[in-house]
């Protein structure tokens, strides 16, 4: 059963980096029929999608985000991860690491989500 | 970029009635339009995939329907272990995005 784990600090102060990472087991985040993507949630607000990465490396990040936003793959370890730059307080939210197929979008496996605040 | 309009924002209906949500695409996105059910506290749970396929292991009395920029979805008997806030999700493949509708507050009358 493919599980999906984030991890990460869960308070980061303003104008510094969010930095988090996805933990893989029950898969290989090696795959061409899949991407890894991280979705957020401001605390009692919507789902809103930051970026996506596939295997080869490439990615593709919603363009609200875009400059700020950057994600790699580490296939030794199986893991994903996502740094976003120069944080204000609107970054607050749950970040949910998701995979899902090229073909389809559906998001059929999330993580747990983690809590990252952004706060002096 | 598309955009997904979900309405109602909230909504509050009695045990055994039927239920619709609605989500409008600013362009055609065909069949990509998914459903999900997010409980407090917990990851948003997939309910219906391609507008109107239901997921394995969710119950009958969730339907999705629709296609190109006007989708539905209906509880058809509300029960009490649905109060949840849904959302609608439509992606994009070249380049791969995603976007999601504003959400719809499912309560108890």
């Amino acid at each position: 059963q493919l599980q999906l784990q984030e991890s990460g600090p869960g308070l980061v102060r303003p104008s510094e980096t969010l930095s988090l990472i996805c933990t893989v087991s029950g898969g290989s985040i090696n795959s061409s029929t899949y991407y890894w993507g991280w979705i957020r949630q401001p605390p009692g607000k919507g789902l809103e999608w930051i970026g996506t990465i596939y295997y080869s490396g490439s990615t593709y990040s919603n363009p609200s985000l875009k400059s700020r936003v950057t994600m790699s793959m580490d296939t030794s370890k199986n893991q994903v991860s996502l740094n976003l730059r120069s944080v204000t307080a609107a970054d607050t939210a749950i970040h949910y690491c998701v995979r899902y197929s090229i073909m389809e979008g559906v998001l059929n496996y999330w993580g747990q989500g983690t809590l990252v605040t952004v706060s002096s | 970029d598309i955009q997904m309009t979900q309405s109602p924002s909230s909504l509050s209906a009695s045990v055994g009635d039927r239920v619709t949500i609605t989500c409008q695409a600013s362009e055609d996105i065909r069949n990509y339009l998914n459903w999900y059910q997010q409980k407090p506290g917990q990851a948003p749970k997939l309910l219906i995939y391609h507008a109107s396929n239901l997921e394995t292991r969710v119950p009958s009395r969730f339907s999705g329907s629709g296609s190109g920029t006007d989708f539905s979805f209906t509880i058809s008997s509300l029960q009490p272990e649905d109060v949840a806030t849904y959302y609608c999700q439509q992606y994009h493949n070249l380049p791969p995005t995603l976007t999601f509708g504003g959400g719809t507050k499912v309560e108890l009358k």
